[in-house]
């Protein structure tokens, strides 16, 4: 998982409630995502920041939002507004420097089951 | 539309035997295929990485190959392990307008090493 963390593992949320995902990374990347991965599917991107203070919607932003005050932090907050919110969450982190070659290095995810 | 379709779903082999999975992509421009190996309830750890002048690629016992012609890849698996058991995603990268790069996942190839 290379240096990116993200909590909790598993959450669990009674629905018209937000609920915050963290995502820290200590590998002083400059550019942080955030994917959702249901059954089926590939991933899909939900936001991206290149920089701090700056955020990029993904395909499927919708019911989400991010802030990026921090270098190594990049919260994800899903709202009420995200009709099916139950999936698998991942953030991933990449270097901007090598340019597109450089990797996306992912973290361990989150469950969120909303109940 | 930018799609990576990949083949088969599911793949169950036995402990010690040899495979291969298949990856057809519709992306443009293209920039680099990864392969990344996704344990159940983790986050992908990327495989390997392919540009447009490289058509194979190994990391240990796992051999990608590039047919930038056809748009195709392939990752072939020699003397499974129970532990080679995950999904495999094909990832394309391709360069937006103004620069940046935007990824197109597979689906992933579920595979099942038993004894």
């Amino acid at each position: 998982d290379g240096g990116i963390t993200q909590s909790p593992k598993y959450l669990f949320r009674k629905e018209g409630q937000n609920v915050t995902l963290s995502c820290e990374q200590n590998l002083n990347h400059d550019a942080m995502y955030w994917y959702r991965q249901d059954p089926g599917q590939g991933l899909r991107l939900i936001y991206y920041s290149q920089i701090v203070n700056d955020f990029q919607k993904g395909d499927i932003a919708e019911g989400y939002s991010v802030s990026r005050e921090k270098k190594e932090s990049f919260p994800l907050t899903v709202t009420s507004a995200q009709k099916n919110p139950t999936a698998f969450y991942l953030c991933a982190s990449r270097r901007i420097a090598g340019g597109p070659a450089d990797t996306q290095y992912f973290g361990p995810g989150t469950r969120l089951t909303v109940l | 539309k930018n799609q990576v379709e990949q083949s088969p779903q599911s793949l169950i082999i036995l402990e010690g035997k040899n495979c291969t999975l298949q990856c057809n992509y519709t992306v443009s421009p293209f920039s680099n295929l990864r392969w990344y190996k996704q344990d159940t309830g983790r986050g992908p750890v990327s495989l390997t990485i392919m540009t447009f002048s490289e058509n194979t690629k190994s990391n240990g016992r796992y051999t990608a190959t590039l047919d930038a012609d056809t748009k195709q890849s392939s990752l072939h698996i020699t003397a499974s392990q129970l532990s080679d058991s995950a999904s495999y995603i094909c990832v394309v990268s391709s360069i937006l307008t103004g620069g940046g790069n935007k990824l197109t996942f597979g689906t992933g190839t579920q595979l099942k090493v038993e004894l």
